[in-house]
């Protein structure tokens, strides 16, 4: 079985400031680890994912996201938040020793800068 | 980059008749896609995988002859909700991995359905 914590409804961060939405995971494999974007009612638009290699993974619209596979974490972060940046991020892993394709999502954290 | 086309946006209709949701992939196969439901503030739930030309699979509680499947070709796949009720009411989501592709998922925008 495999699954992902979020562990943050939401996360406030004034503009300009760092972030970071934190995300934990449980699979018996290899972890394959992706970060998405929602805004409201859209679909999910891909930021990253980790599947080998470097542990600090970059992104789209300057995100990244650090890999520790010891605390079983895939963090998500921005060194400065922009107002845009708010929206709904979702993490989300799959077991990649196995051919499920399917990927399993955490509850969401709701990111919300202030200008 | 791929894009997921999914129609309709949004829906309303009477309980007890059906909906027909469209995924497509505009640029790219897709051999798999898969739908998801989305409740308000909630995570996606994963209904079904759906696979070009053969049967979807189904996850556990989601019944099968009420979400119909149909995966008919390497860009089109469709979601009917049959006898649809009120508390069948969600935001679906459908997605597709490129056919050989790297492992990433595109996603449609989504479909809200309201039913009456």
């Amino acid at each position: 079985a495999q699954s992902v914590a979020q562990p943050e409804d939401q996360v406030n961060v004034a503009e300009g400031n760092p972030l970071t939405v934190k995300c934990t995971y449980s699979v018996s494999g290899n972890p394959y680890l992706f970060w998405y974007v929602q805004y409201p009612n859209r679909g999910l638009q891909f930021l990253l994912k980790y599947i080998t290699g470097d542990n600090l993974v970059k992104g789209s619209y300057g995100f990244e996201a650090e890999f520790n596979k010891s605390q079983t974490s895939f963090h998500l972060k921005k060194p400065s938040a922009l107002v845009s940046d708010s929206a709904l991020y979702f993490c989300a892993v799959r077991d990649g020793s196995t051919g499920r394709r399917a990927l399993t999502f955490g509850s969401g954290t709701r990111l919300q800068v202030q200008p | 980059g791929a894009v997921v086309s999914q129609h309709p946006s949004r829906v309303i209709c009477k309980s007890g008749t059906s909906v027909k949701i469209e995924c497509r992939s505009l640029d790219f196969q897709a051999t798999t896609m898969f739908w998801y439901r989305q409740f308000p503030k909630k995570s996606l739930m994963l209904m079904a995988t759906s696979n070009e030309g053969s049967k979807a699979t189904y996850e556990q509680g989601v019944e099968k002859d009420k979400f119909l499947i149909n995966h008919a070709s390497l860009t089109l796949s469709t979601l009917t909700v049959t006898s649809a009720h009120p508390e069948d009411s969600s935001f679906y989501i459908c997605s597709a991995r490129e056919t050989g592709g790297a492992e990433k998922l595109f996603f449609g925008s989504g479909t809200q359905l309201s039913v009456l």
